[in-house]
């Protein structure tokens, strides 16, 4: 069965501090593996990675994958408050649907 | 960009009516829709995959006859939760997938805001 688990569940940390946000999967047919952030509403798009070493980066945030140990992480540096939020890690599988198999996410706090 | 509406954002309806959702690709034809619910402190789980002009393919576990899923143009699909109850309260959210246009390009998928639907 495909499985995408993230870790840690929740993480609590002060503004300025580095995260890292770790996500390792089992899928049959992998395609690509996507970082999402989950505030109130729907998720946003941040990266989506295809090829294993190629670190993917916006501003503050960067993502690597790697596809022979079947992780990925995201990584925050100096963090802020508005980085609080749900990281949901997601990878898509090729078939018929290209259907994307998610995370339980990791739950990010950031204090003041 | 790609942007994808969903209407309504928020419904509370009776036990035992039924709530149609709508989700729309406003700049962008979508061949594929996605519909996930996510219920409190859980993830995106899959619910069917919406392909327009054919039938959808439910996910294991999802009642096609309670989950009416209708994808009849390339910008619109709409999810219909029949005879709700309770155990319906959720966050149902769709997402869209760009036609591909012929080249081999990956393309992401773009969500809508979601649905907060509350059943009494």
């Amino acid at each position: 069965e495909d499985k995408v688990v993230q870790s840690p569940l929740s993480l609590v940390v002060h503004e300025g501090d580095t995260v890292t946000l770790n996500c390792s999967y089992e899928v049959t047919n992998f395609r690509s593996l996507l970082w999402y952030k989950q505030e109130k509403k729907a998720p946003t798009f941040l990266f989506m990675l295809t090829s294993s070493g190629i670190e993917k980066k916006s501003g503050r945030l960067s993502s690597i994958l790697d596809k022979k140990e079947l992780f990925s992480i995201l990584n925050i540096t100096a963090t802020q408050t508005g980085d609080s939020a749900v990281y949901l890690c997601a990878v898509e599988a090729s078939g018929a649907t290209n259907k994307l198999i998610f995370g339980t996410g990791t739950l990010l706090a950031v204090q003041p | 960009g790609a942007v994808v509406s969903q209407h309504p954002s928020r419904v509370i309806c009776k036990s035992g009516t039924s709530v149609k959702i709508e989700c729309r690709s406003l700049d962008f034809q979508a061949t594929t829709m996605f519909w996930y619910r996510q219920f409190p402190k859980q993830s995106l789980m899959l619910m069917a995959t919406s392909n327009e002009g054919s039938k959808a393919t439910y996910e294991q576990g999802v009642e096609k006859d309670k989950f009416l899923i209708n994808h009849a143009s390339l910008t619109l699909s709409t999810l219909t939760v029949t005879s709700a109850h309770p155990e319906d309260s959720s966050f149902y959210i769709c997402s869209a997938r760009k036609a591909s246009g012929g080249a081999m390009v990956q393309e992401t998928q773009y969500f809508g805001p979601g649905t907060r639907l509350l059943v009494l």
